[in-house]
């Protein structure tokens, strides 16, 4: 399975502000997901980040709050825009390769 | 929407012994997944199952799909400390690769 690599593996961030995180994958791959677990919680799909187009949001999930890049085939961003404590999460970002393979996550803590 | 529910929430079991989760949903899946997160990680594919009746192990681990197509099963023989983690089930409905995940099995062993 491909190596899927995120930065940053953690944060502390402030209310209001907004972090980008990067994925990275050592392969090229057609299918990148985005999703959210929040404390305690399973795992929520947020988007589908299309390479060349806009990402396909999943119904709760808006663009200008999570704005999502694809530039290429081995690499995704997620932007957690405007935080609030409420968006204190890990955010895992998956690829598609044969089945759903997820990276190690993101752990935001928003004070 | 769809929806999964993966029992027991948590285990506290004894260094040995054979542990047993399982998930059942409201709609038919054509594919059943197994995956484990450790703390501070993402969740890794244990065990992947296509068929419904489909029996699959992989080492101390042996999965099934479930006849009716609406529930499986994770059988863990002979725990061991490092089988600690969150286990979650994850179950797919149709051709697209949108994944509903349950609620996660916090499994506890004490050596």
């Amino acid at each position: 399975s491909a190596v899927i690599s995120q930065k940053p593996s953690r944060d502390i961030c402030q209310r209001g502000t907004s972090l980008t995180i990067q994925c990275q994958v050592d392969s090229q791959v057609t299918m990148m997901f985005w999703y959210r677990q929040q404390p305690g919680q399973s795992l929520t799909l947020i988007a589908t980040a299309n390479q060349g187009s806009e990402a396909t949001y999943e119904s709760g999930f808006v663009i200008d709050k999570f704005p999502i890049s694809r530039p290429n085939l081995t690499f995704s961003t997620l932007t957690v825009s405007n935080m609030s404590p409420e968006d204190s999460s890990i955010y895992l970002c998956s690829v598609w390769g044969g089945e759903l393979f997820f990276g190690e996550g993101s752990r935001l803590t928003v004070l | 929407g769809q929806q999964l529910n993966q029992s027991p929430q948590s285990m506290f079991i004894q260094e040995g012994e054979d542990v047993s989760m399982n998930c059942t949903s409201s709609s038919i899946f054509n594919t059943w997944l197994w995956y484990k997160q450790e703390p501070g990680e993402g969740p890794v594919l244990l065990i992947a199952l296509y068929k419904a009746g489909e029996l699959t192990s992989n080492g101390r681990l042996t999965a099934q799909f479930g006849i009716t197509r609406k529930d499986s099963f994770l059988n863990i023989s002979a725990s061991i400390p490092s089988d600690v983690g969150i286990y979650f089930c994850a179950g797919r409905g149709g051709s697209n690769y949108k994944l509903t995940f349950g609620k996660g099995t916090l499994l506890t062993v004490n050596p």
